[in-house]
């Protein structure tokens, strides 16, 4: 079946320190990836996405590339700040398909 | 912004009461889905409609349903509620059958269900 795993949480850090979160995943098909994030006491909002294998999704400093042979998309930022605390979910999306799977998701919080 | 609205914000219902959310998207978007995110989980899709007609369903039972309306709007109906049933549900649509290659789903901020 098609599952996601991430890395679990809760996730401190520092601000301006580097921040990694990892996500591996299990596809029957080719999937595209996505990571959502969700800032406290509101809905998703789609932070990166790649739709196939080696693309990197980028967005307000995050990046995440799609690794078909470790299948891996793992969440990077160079420099994290207090408004980056939230949680943060890993997704797939089968093509022909009619779901998003998401991971468990990963509580981030930064301290000043 | 998303452009995805949904309500009520926050419900409560007693064990055993129906519930209907609604949701409405943006002008375009023929497709919807709804998903059910339970306290500390990751969201579970329950099903979509594409055009008016179901076209997907996750792993629930048959008293969770919906309606898509032309305009663009639909809604979520849960039906002889169970404490279980409490979560955030969220709608989420996209302009074309989901599945196609690049296409980006958009997520409204959620109608927060309590089960009492």
């Amino acid at each position: 079946g098609n599952s996601v795993t991430q890395m679990e949480g809760p996730v401190t850090l520092s601000e301006e320190a580097f921040l990694t979160i990892n996500c591996t995943y299990t596809a029957t098909g080719y999937p595209s990836l996505f990571w959502y994030v969700q800032y406290p006491g509101e809905g998703l909002q789609l932070l990166l996405k790649a739709t196939k294998a080696d693309d990197k999704g980028s967005n307000k400093g995050f990046e995440a590339t799609y690794r078909k042979e470790t299948t891996s998309f793992h969440l990077e930022k160079g420099s994290v700040q207090v408004s980056d605390s939230a949680v943060y979910f890993c997704a797939l999306l089968i093509q022909g398909a009619q779901k998003l799977v998401f991971g468990q998701g990963t509580r981030l919080t930064i301290n000043p | 912004e998303t452009g995805v609205t949904q309500s009520p914000t926050h419900l409560i219902k007693t064990r055993g009461q129906q519930v209907t959310l609604r949701c409405s998207s943006q002008s375009g978007h023929n497709t919807v889905s709804w998903y059910q995110q339970a306290l500390g989980q990751g969201p579970q899709f329950i099903f979509q409609y594409y055009r008016e007609e179901e076209n997907g369903r996750g792993n629930f039972p048959p008293r969770f349903s919906g309606l898509q309306f032309p305009n663009y709007s639909s809604e979520l109906n849960v039906n002889a509620l169970e404490l279980d049933d409490s979560a955030l549900y969220l709608c989420a649509s996209s302009d074309e059958r989901v599945g196609s290659s690049g296409n980006t789903i958009y997520f409204g901020e959620g109608s927060w269900l309590t089960v009492v």
